[in-house]
């Protein structure tokens, strides 16, 4: 099946741990982005990717790192850096950068304990 | 940067009635308007979308609506039925580097029986 793939669904982090997040496209799709969501808010941007070997900060970047070595691949590390980490995280892609549509993966809850 | 309100945060109606969701944006660049919609802890999901140059997009029982003038456009969901029962999302771009969609806070639907 065609689709964005996060994995894990649930991860639980202590505090100080660095995590990474998981996120696998097979829709060919160039752009690639990371949203976080809190509970009663909009979703904000972290990080996202045109093409592979590159990225840009979003909003919200501090205390998150990525890596694009594949176009099918964009991981999020959550470093210890990352003040508030327990949010709801979801990738994203689109076939490109000139205002195509969005499509999402099911999310990936982070909690810390 | 663009700032996108979305309004009501809750609304509640009746099987059978319509359902409107309004959404202004400061950006005049703004061009692109989707709609998601996001059931409990999954990714939010493409509804409808709708550009600057057209005014009114329909699908089926779902409308939206464009007034670039006043920079707000609307969601209309007709007959609602209880599996409309989720969290809708505005959001707006200019498209372009990285298609950076700034979303409103979200409505919570609640159709009832």
């Amino acid at each position: 099946d065609g689709g964005i793939t996060q994995s894990p669904k649930y991860l639980f982090r202590k505090e100080g741990q660095n995590v990474t997040l998981s996120c696998e496209q097979n829709l060919n799709h160039d752009a690639m982005y990371w949203y976080r969501q809190d509970p009663g808010q909009g979703l904000r941007l972290i990080y996202y990717s045109q093409i592979v070997n590159d990225f840009q900060k979003g909003d919200i970047a501090e205390g998150y790192s990525v890596s694009r070595e594949k176009k099918e691949s964009f991981p999020l590390t959550v470093t210890s850096a990352q003040k508030n980490p327990t949010a709801f995280y979801l990738c994203a892609s689109s076939t490109d950068n000139s205002g195509n549509t969005i499509y999402f993966g099911e999310g990936s809850w982070l909690t810390v304990v | 940067g663009e700032n996108v309100e979305q309004h009501p945060s809750t609304l509640s109606v009746q099987e059978g009635d319509s359902a409107v969701i309004k959404c202004t944006y400061s950006d005049s660049a703004s061009n692109y308007f989707p709609w998601y919609k996001q059931e409990l802890g999954k990714g939010p999901q493409l509804i409808i979308d709708i550009r600057s140059n057209v005014g009114e997009k329909k699908d089926q029982r779902i409308a939206v609506t464009l007034n670039k003038t006043a920079k707000h456009f609307s969601l209309h969901i007709t007959e609602t039925q209880p599996e409309d029962s989720a969290v809708y999302f505005c959001a707006a771009s200019r498209g372009g580097g990285g298609n950076k969609l700034t979303f409103g806070t979200g409505t919570q639907l609640k159709v009832e029986l």
